[in-house]
């Protein structure tokens, strides 16, 4: 079964740091594209990040770039997403997803989500 | 790229047909997909490239569209289809979504 489990939320104060994880299974995780969305309470989607399989290329929001830093290690079939400076406007579910290679680069498998709260 | 939705509420009966638009600020091609979300759970893929059905995803759920103007449709509501529905566009980056579409039961 594919599955994307997120861990690392929690509780931080404003300027604060955390590193969220995203372990992955059922599918081949180096192949596959990898992106953070975060969903603040009530609030819509917001994609936060992107990284390719293999490689180093990423990209960021305008609202963390400079401030997060998105991470895989393809040995641990894992995504990371360190965040620092973390402002009360972090405060969010963050979602680790799968792009589809073959569907137009749409994310087709979702974690649960874990949360962030920034106060 | 910026996705504006309508409407941002629908109400509906069990039955209904209902079609929901989204509209990029600039052209993207075929370069959208929707997703729907129910509360508590994370968003679920309906269709990508604008109007493939995603595997698993009931039939009576289409996308059609291209360039500005895209739409979901919902033949035959059922129960389980009273959620939240987002578009996204991955034409170019920030990725983007739009603002949402609640569909409640009437």
């Amino acid at each position: 079964e594919v599955q994307l489990v997120e861990s690392g939320g929690g509780l931080v104060q404003p300027g604060g740091s955390l590193r969220l994880s995203c372990a992955a299974s059922g599918f081949s995780f180096r192949d596959f594209g990898m992106n953070w969305v975060r969903q603040a309470p009530g609030k819509g989607l917001e994609w936060v990040s992107f990284i390719v399989g293999i490689g180093r290329t990423t990209d960021y929001a305008d609202s963390v770039k400079g401030r997060f830093t998105i991470s895989r290690d393809n040995s641990k079939n894992t995504l990371y997403l360190q965040m620092d400076s973390l402002r009360a406007e972090d405060t969010a579910i963050y979602y680790c997803a799968k792009r589809g290679n073959y569907k137009g680069g749409s994310f087709d498998v979702w974690g649960q989500g874990t949360t962030v709260i920034v106060s | 790229i910026q996705l504006t939705q309508s409407p941002s509420f629908l109400s509906a009966s069990v039955g209904d047909r209902v079609t929901i638009t989204c509209r990029a600020s600039q052209g993207i091609s075929s370069s959208l997909a929707w997703y729907q979300q129910k509360p508590g759970r994370a968003p679920n893929l309906l269709i990508y490239a604008a109007s493939t059905l995603q595997s698993g995803v009931p039939s009576r759920f289409s996308g059609r569209g291209s360039g500005t103007e895209f739409t979901l449709t919902i033949t035959s509501l059922q129960p389980e289809d009273f959620a939240t529905y987002y578009c996204q566009q991955l034409n170019s980056y920030p990725i983007t979504f739009g603002q949402g579409t609640r569909l409640e039961i009437k």
